[in-house]
């Protein structure tokens, strides 16, 4: 049973901290990974892929991969109130082509 | 550079009804992907359609059905809609089925649907 767990929160965090977001998946043989943003009633949105161990930045994000504990988090530099959503983190494995999420963590920017 | 297109965005039906929720991909995508997104969940995918057939499908029952055509547009059918139906339906569009690729999804906006 391939799972992608998630705290759902909230994560409350003050305007201009980091935010860091975890999430961890059931099974190694995972290939990428995705974080997506999600405003309440609206759909998805992609923020960044990730696919080999490490860390990749792009602007204020950046996610880590950690394939050896399974896990992937996302952290958000400088943090907006803007930012206030849910992170919805999502794992796909080669031998099918879905996506699995996770129940998504609600994250509160405080000004 | 259209995005993916869902309708219609809202939907009411009574129990027992059928319904039938449509979506555009993007241009340039030639798959589809349909989830169904419960109030504080996250999305479960239902199934994945690539060159007009069902390629993948999750743990949904028979009631849900779905076609896609060839200009890769797909509709989403719901039979003998019951309450627990009622949930965010999102159409997902990406190029190729992804075991060879590391494309995210596109994610329409989604088709609210409210079974009374």
């Amino acid at each position: 049973q391939k799972e992608v767990e998630q705290n759902s929160g909230p994560l409350s965090v003050p305007e201009g901290a980091i935010a860091s977001l975890n999430c961890t998946y059931s099974d190694r043989g995972s290939q990428s990974f995705f974080w997506y943003r999600q405003y309440s009633g609206k759909s998805p949105e992609l923020i960044m892929s990730i696919y080999s161990n490490g860390d990749k930045e792009d602007g204020r994000f950046t996610a880590q991969l950690n394939k050896a504990s399974q896990y992937v988090s996302l952290l958000i530099r400088d943090s907006q109130p803007s930012d206030s959503a849910t992170y919805l983190c999502a794992a796909r494995w080669p031998s099918n082509y879905q996506l699995i999420w996770g129940a998504g963590t609600k994250l509160i920017i405080k000004p | 550079d259209a995005g993916v297109t869902q309708s219609p965005t809202h939907l009411i039906k009574t129990r027992g009804q059928q319904v039938t929720l449509r979506c555009s991909p993007k241009s340039g995508h030639d798959t589809v992907s349909w989830y169904q997104q419960a109030l504080g969940q996250g999305p479960q995918f239902i199934f994945q359609y690539y060159e007009e057939e069902e390629r993948q499908r999750g743990n949904f029952p028979d009631r849900f059905s779905g076609h896609q055509f060839p200009n890769y547009s797909s509709e989403l059918n719901v039979n003998a809609l019951l309450l627990g139906d009622s949930a965010l339906y999102l159409c997902a569009s990406s190029l190729g089925l992804g075991a060879t690729t590391n494309y995210g999804y596109t994610f329409g906006s989604g088709t609210r649907l409210t079974v009374v």
